[in-house]
């Protein structure tokens, strides 16, 4: 069984752009989370999706956005870049309220 | 207080020893609780979740859980070099929906 995959694997970005990632869940996953991964900072939620529709959000500023496709794919968008947006981006999906399992992640660097 | 906590470490065991890591939690409410362990530069790969007070085994993986205490521990029985990595203790808290509430992460060192 193919496992959650994300791309692209890493990214050089400057201060004020935008930037795209995407993740394709496990197949018969409906639910897509979003985590950053900031150095000293550890794992923070940023969201979460399922059947379409954006469930949660963590404490992040809305320039941090996304979406998810009927496929169950999802993008996460963010505004604006700032120096500190700098870190690994993870997705996971989960077939339930439970497990969540991650994808390799998007190492996001902003110059 | 933060919401989940774990001793940063390292723990440094030798070959063959127990390691015992250690996790505890603010939300009374939380329900579910998870081991993931994490080597250098990769993603969190899920090694153990547990629901229900008590030990759950699994191969050299223990998790026990005291909701009372609010404290969550994984050991790892007959420990290897290669289980050297940082193992993330994480919550599913009512405060944050289902999303995964973290700790910082106890890096496990295992020396041969």
């Amino acid at each position: 069984e193919a496992g959650v995959t994300q791309s692209p694997t890493h990214l050089i970005k400057t201060r004020g752009q935008q930037v795209t990632l995407r993740c394709s869940p496990i197949s018969g996953h409906t639910s897509v989370y979003w985590y950053q991964q900031a150095l000293g900072l550890g794992l923070q939620f940023l969201l979460w999706y399922d059947e379409g529709e954006e469930r949660n959000r963590g404490n992040f500023p809305p320039r941090f956005s996304g979406r998810q496709f009927p496929n169950y794919s999802s993008e996460l968008n963010v505004n604006a870049l700032e120096l500190e947006d700098s870190a690994l981006y993870l997705c996971a999906s989960s077939p339930d309220v439970a497990s969540q399992y991650f994808g390799p992640g998007t190492r996001l660097l902003v110059l | 207080q933060k919401e989940v906590e774990q001793n940063s470490g390292p723990l440094s065991v030798p070959e063959g020893a127990i390691a015992s890591l250690n996790c505890t939690y603010s939300d009374r409410g939380s329900q579910s609780f998870f081991w993931y362990r994490q080597y250098s530069g990769k993603s969190p790969e899920l090694i153990m979740s547990i629901y229900s007070n008590g030990d759950k085994e699994d191969g050299r993986f223990t998790a026990q859980l005291n909701k009372a205490s609010q404290y969550v521990s994984l050991l790892i029985r007959d420990s290897q070099p290669s289980d050297s990595a940082t193992y993330l203790c994480a919550v599913i808290s009512r405060q944050a929906g289902t999303a995964l509430i973290f700790g910082k992460g106890t890096t496990l060192s295992v020396s041969s």
